[in-house]
């Protein structure tokens, strides 16, 4: 039973575009929500989280929005840069970080 | 933010033997954890390593497969006993709450990782 799912394997998008990465969740007890960006032969790097208590968090190109009504979350990348190329992963836990539930990954391409 | 360091960082290992994985962090955390990687898959989290008595185990995990140690706040080993093929995964150790570090006690730090190929 996959709690957190990231439907979309692969994106492609052109440098300077915005990129939007999709999760849905099915668990109603996450409340806590991350995004992790993994390069080859590296461990997952935080990148940016929201809590239930919110719709929106923003941080320099990365913005995270949740709809806790349709249980789904989206990252957006703004502008899109050939650096941002790696695995993103979605990740949530039940107000703490611990025992989170990872998605499968996006693996983003930015091409020039 | 924390700074995790992993050995080895990868190992080919025959079936039937045993690997151990050692997790090192720059300074004292609240709670580490396991997760496993399996290829295509998500991160799957394996066990929380509790500093001084016995991990605790997700579902699907056992003691005896996924023996783990932690003798102190920085410090953290995984073995994967009787290894096979379908032991083939990344594995990853992770952080939480770093002292003195900034950001969210939400953040979970992970290390680089041990790829492990069992043949």
């Amino acid at each position: 039973d996959q709690q957190v799912k990231q439907n979309s394997p692969s994106l492609s998008v052109q440098e300077g575009r915005i990129s939007i990465l999709n999760c849905d969740y099915t668990n109603s007890m996450f409340d806590y929500f991350l995004w992790y960006k993994k390069y080859p032969a590296e461990g997952p790097t935080f990148l940016i989280s929201i809590s239930s208590i919110k719709d929106k968090n923003e941080d320099g190109r990365f913005t995270v929005f949740l709809n806790k009504s349709a249980k789904h979350l989206s990252l957006h990348i703004v502008p899109s840069q050939p650096g941002d190329s790696a695995v993103y992963f979605c990740a949530a836990g039940p107000g703490t970080a611990s025992k989170l539930t990872f998605g499968t990954g996006t693996r983003l391409q930015v091409t020039l | 933010s924390a700074v995790i360091s992993q050995k080895p960082s990868r190992d080919i290992c025959q079936r039937g033997t045993s690997l151990t994985i050692q997790c090192q962090v720059d300074s004292q955390v609240t709670m580490m954890f396991w997760y496993r990687q399996q290829p295509g898959q998500s991160l799957t989290l394996i066990a929380t390593a509790n500093q001084g008595s016995e991990a605790t185990y997700e579902s699907g995990f056992v003691i005896d497969k996924f023996p783990i140690s932690r003798p102190n706040l920085t410090f953290s080993t995984l073995t994967v006993s009787n290894l096979s093929p379908e032991d083939s995964s990344i594995y990853l150790c992770t952080c939480v709450g770093a002292s003195g570090g900034g950001g969210s006690y939400n953040e979970q730090f992970f290390g680089p990782g041990t790829r492990l190929t069992v043949l």
